[in-house]
């Protein structure tokens, strides 16, 4: 079955510090990989895509994502947090050839910043 | 430019009631999707739909219908609330065609059925 996993519900950080949440898959073809954040109350916002190309993609507000092939996820990182940063966090993966609908959200990374 | 707009963005239902979230999008967006968050999940796709006129069944279509008469429009209905139907619902959109195309999402509707 194609999934996306992140494997922790909660991310804890001081201010400052470099971050890093999890993200795996098991798609079929070539995945396309998405990052959104949701602030409280809120949608979800885009944050960045890996298509293809360089497997370290950069995005919104400081955040990149580091797609990794042989272990087939897409981490998160930001390497110095703001106590704003603090949100939830769905990693996303569309599967090769797959039609419109086929979108897996992960169930999500609560990040919380510490002043 | 509005991008996706929802309403109502809170609403409590009973037991039974029908209710219709709207969603409109000004961004010539062909494909639209209808999805739940329910708490601690991610998010799961209830309807969708390419064009005016097309709509599919996503994974959790059961209690819910749609319909596209526009490019612009794609309501939610809810026939016959249940609990169940708790939940926090998100519209979305995205240009036609390239998988690796961008979701945009609306600010959501915070349903609660009593």
């Amino acid at each position: 079955a194609q999934s996306v996993a992140q494997p922790e519900d909660q991310v804890n950080v001081a201010e400052g510090n470099p971050l890093t949440v999890k993200c795996t898959y098991s798609v079929s073809g070539n995945p396309y990989l998405f990052w959104y954040v949701q602030y409280p109350n809120r949608g979800l916002q885009f944050l960045l895509k890996y298509i293809t190309g360089d497997n370290l993609v950069k995005g919104s507000y400081g955040f990149e994502a580091e797609f990794n092939k042989s272990q087939t996820s897409f981490h998160l990182k930001k390497p110095s947090v703001l106590v704003s940063d603090s949100a939830l966090y769905f990693c996303a993966v569309r599967p090769g050839y797959s039609s419109a609908s086929k979108i897996i959200f992960g169930s999500g990374t609560r990040l919380s910043i510490r002043p | 430019n509005a991008g996706v707009t929802q309403t109502p963005k809170f609403r409590i239902l009973k037991i039974g009631q029908s209710m219709t979230l709207q969603c409109t999008q000004d961004m010539n967006h062909n494909y639209m999707y209808w999805y739940r968050q329910d708490p601690g999940m991610g998010l799961k796709l209830i309807y969708y739909s390419v064009g005016a006129g097309i709509t599919d069944k996503g994974e959790v279509p059961n209690g819910y219908n749609v319909s596209r008469s526009t490019t612009e429009d794609f309501p939610l209905r809810l026939e016959l609330a249940a609990p169940s139907q708790t939940s926090v619902y998100f519209c979305a959109s995205k240009i036609q065609g390239g998988a690796g195309n961008t979701i945009y999402f609306g600010e959501g509707s915070w349903l609660t059925v009593v």
